[in-house]
């Protein structure tokens, strides 16, 4: 199986644009989440969602935004891009919320 | 301040060499800890998954370990390709908004030479 797939793989984005990372598993997990990761801070999550419906702020939310509208999908949304959002993303899911997270392979995003 | 430490921040090795990784954790209410590899352009690739103290967790030449505070990934006879970013992560906390959130360390970078 698939796993988690993420697109796209790499992108740049001129600050202000907006853009929507994919992500999408097959393992129908009920909880999904989205990181980043950047170096000497290590990952830190954005957002996460225990289930379908329902989603919640994690440690650096600002500026970003998810929706959950089914089991599969949950798409992480930069509405005015800045710099500082320069950064790795990489999504997760876990059976449930109590159990391993699984990662994807990441989105690499430059934001000029 | 609850928080993970890895240490130490990069280890090299001969090959064949064994040595151990450290992660200590101050939070209160541990509901698991997890240990991945991350190779470079990679994602996280979960190895064990370690929930109370005293358990221990093997797999080939890597094998997990637990306390109260603190965990040890321990590498036996390690080869290059062992070469990766080491990640510790932590579940934590009473229930609520912590519950299913992960922690993590900033990572253990080992180099294993021929």
């Amino acid at each position: 199986t698939a796993g988690i797939t993420q697109a796209p793989t790499s992108q740049i984005l001129a600050a202000g644009r907006s853009m929507t990372l994919r992500c999408t598993q097959d393992m129908r997990h009920n909880a999904m989440y989205w990181y980043r990761q950047d170096l000497g801070l290590g990952l830190r999550l954005i957002h996460y969602s225990n289930t379908a419906g329902t989603t919640g702020k994690g440690e650096v939310p600002d500026g970003y935004s998810v929706s959950r509208a089914n089991t599969d999908d949950f798409p992480l949304t930069l509405a005015s891009a800045v710099p500082s959002q320069t950064s790795v993303y990489f999504c997760a899911s876990s059976a449930t919320s109590a159990d391993t997270q699984y990662f994807g392979p990441g989105t690499r995003l430059t934001v000029l | 301040e609850d928080q993970v430490t890895q240490s130490p921040e990069a280890l090299r090795l001969q090959e064949g060499e064994s040595s151990s990784l450290n992660c200590s954790y101050t939070v209160s209410g541990l509901r698991g800890l997890f240990w991945y590899r991350q190779d470079p352009g990679k994602g996280p690739e979960f190895l064990f998954t370690l929930y109370s103290a005293g358990e221990e967790k093997e797999k080939e030449r890597l094998k997990a370990t637990l306390t109260k505070k603190e965990s040890f990934l321990h590498i036996t006879a390690p080869k290059p390709e062992d070469s990766a970013t080491y990640l510790c992560a932590v579940n934590w906390g009473a229930g609520g908004t912590s519950y299913g959130k992960l922690t993590f360390g900033q990572g253990t970078i080992l180099t294993v030479h021929p």
